[in-house]
């Protein structure tokens, strides 16, 4: 079946960076692009960005530029998201989705199915 | 940016209940607009997509409506594992993605 994985848990000091990782199965990484969402805690959800599986293009959130990349490998189906210069505002579950294209021609009908299971991400001192 | 507003905040139903979920856009998103079901602790799940798809495995009970500016999604028959967070979504403007802020559909 289809399955993003992601990477466990994180811990880390303020200023620090996290890199989390999602990998997929169950299809062919480079036919679909990966959207990274992040929820802080009792919040709603925010999109973070956008990586194409086919050529590494990206695309990110005007408020996470300049401190998130995002990238990907194609040889183990793997995305990877890193945020640097982490403050306490970025303490949150972060999520990878599948951009799935519904049945219409226009990159807008690109839905996140499935997502990961979700990345704890703590931000301490 | 696009806004997307959910109404109500929460929405307190007793099971076989119909619940009418609403979210309104800033500006048209055409038919560009999804829905997902949130259960605590779990990821977001797809169930409604381009306004009034249901996503594979979805129980005919849910289903989604409107285009433009205001869409609905409505549970015919609420079942206990019906009881969650929604969110709305639009991606008219792809890749960039907006979500309204949920609507807690809690148990009465």
């Amino acid at each position: 079946q289809i399955q993003l994985v992601q990477s466990g848990a994180e811990v880390k000091m303020p200023g620090a960076s996290v890199k989390v990782s999602c990998k997929a199965s169950g299809y062919t990484f480079t036919n679909y692009g990966i959207s990274w969402v992040r929820q802080a805690p009792g919040q709603g959800l925010e999109w973070m960005g956008w990586i194409s599986g086919y050529n590494g293009n990206t695309e990110y959130a005007q408020k996470f530029q300049g401190r998130v990349t995002m990238t990907a490998d194609t040889s183990t189906s793997t995305a990877y998201m890193e945020l640097r210069s982490l403050n306490s505002d970025d303490a949150a579950v972060y999520y990878c989705a599948r951009e799935w294209q519904a049945y219409c021609s226009s990159p807008s009908c690109r839905w996140f199915d499935p997502w990961g299971q979700g990345t704890l991400v703590t931000v301490s001192s | 940016e696009i806004v997307l507003t959910q109404s109500p905040v929460t929405l307190s139903l007793s099971p076989g209940e119909r619940a009418t979920l609403s979210c309104r856009a800033s500006q048209s998103v055409s038919s560009y607009l999804a829905w997902y079901q949130q259960k605590p602790g779990q990821a977001p799940r797809l169930l409604i997509y381009d306004a009034s798809n249901r996503a594979t495995g979805i129980p005919a009970r849910f289903s989604g409506s409107g285009s433009g500016t205001d869409f609905t999604l409505t549970i015919s028959s609420l079942e206990p594992e019906d009881f969650a967070v929604y969110y709305c979504q639009q991606r008219i403007n792809w890749p960039g993605a907006t979500f309204g802020q949920g609507t807690k559909v809690e148990i009465k």
